[in-house]
């Protein structure tokens, strides 16, 4: 199973409420990554967790929270939210060992849009 | 990690080879090539990598250039499935670590 699931795909949510992405492998895989991407741009990383420890945050505004509850799953807690934070939100693992940076499987994303 | 530049858009016909061109003129000794593609609406995905030597597989091949400061990614067989934006990313080995996507080559392969 070479596969990395994202629920929902879409998802439309107000400025003041709370949801989450979700993000969910099986490849044994203990690195996973979140990555925003808007429109006609390129995907840009959000946050990094390798085993099950938060590894990098690329200066993230709190109103979004990342949560890594075991090896396989990963979740993105959203709150108050702006527009502009209207985006399609990849979900990627790879393999963590030290030496090598190793291939990342991405999922189909979550598009979001914040009204 | 060592800045890429690709030509913003291609044209390729179908059956025919598209060769994708990368310059990281800057890239240091322990920096590998990774090239990725992103089908409209989907995540991307992972084609193929190389520090010196190319590589090839069921994909793509891989060329490096001996002072390792281009590459080019190479579809021998191009088809209308292969429409994608192609991303050459130069990165160190390491643990877990963020890739950073350039703005990538469009390429439409077309009848």
């Amino acid at each position: 199973d070479t596969e990395v699931t994202q629920t929902p795909k879409h998802l439309v949510m107000g400025m003041t409420n709370k949801k989450s992405l979700k993000c969910e492998q099986h490849m044994g895989h203990r690195a996973m990554y979140w990555y925003k991407q808007k429109a006609k741009k390129p995907p840009e990383l959000m946050f990094v967790y390798s085993y099950e420890k938060l590894s990098i945050n690329e200066s993230v505004p709190s109103r979004f929270s990342p949560e890594c509850p075991n090896s396989s799953l990963l979740n993105l807690h959203l709150h108050a939210l702006q527009p502009e934070d209207s985006a399609l939100y990849l979900c990627a693992s790879s393999q963590a060992q030290s030496g090598r940076m190793y291939e990342q499987y991405f999922g189909p994303g979550t598009r979001l849009t914040v009204t | 990690d060592a800045k890429t530049t690709q030509p913003p858009s291609m044209d390729c016909a179908e059956g025919r080879a598209a060769n994708l061109p990368c310059n990281h003129s800057t890239i240091s000794g322990n920096e590998y090539v990774y090239w990725y593609r992103q089908i409209h609406s989907q995540g991307p995905q992972y084609i193929i990598h190389g520090l010196k030597n190319n590589e090839t597989n069921e994909m793509a091949s891989l060329i490096i250039t001996e002072d390792r400061k281009s590459s080019t990614l190479i579809l021998p067989h191009a088809t209308l499935r292969d429409t994608a934006v192609y991303y050459c990313i130069v990165k160190m080995t390491g643990t877990a670590s963020k890739l950073t996507f350039g703005t990538g080559t469009r390429l439409q392969v077309t009848l």
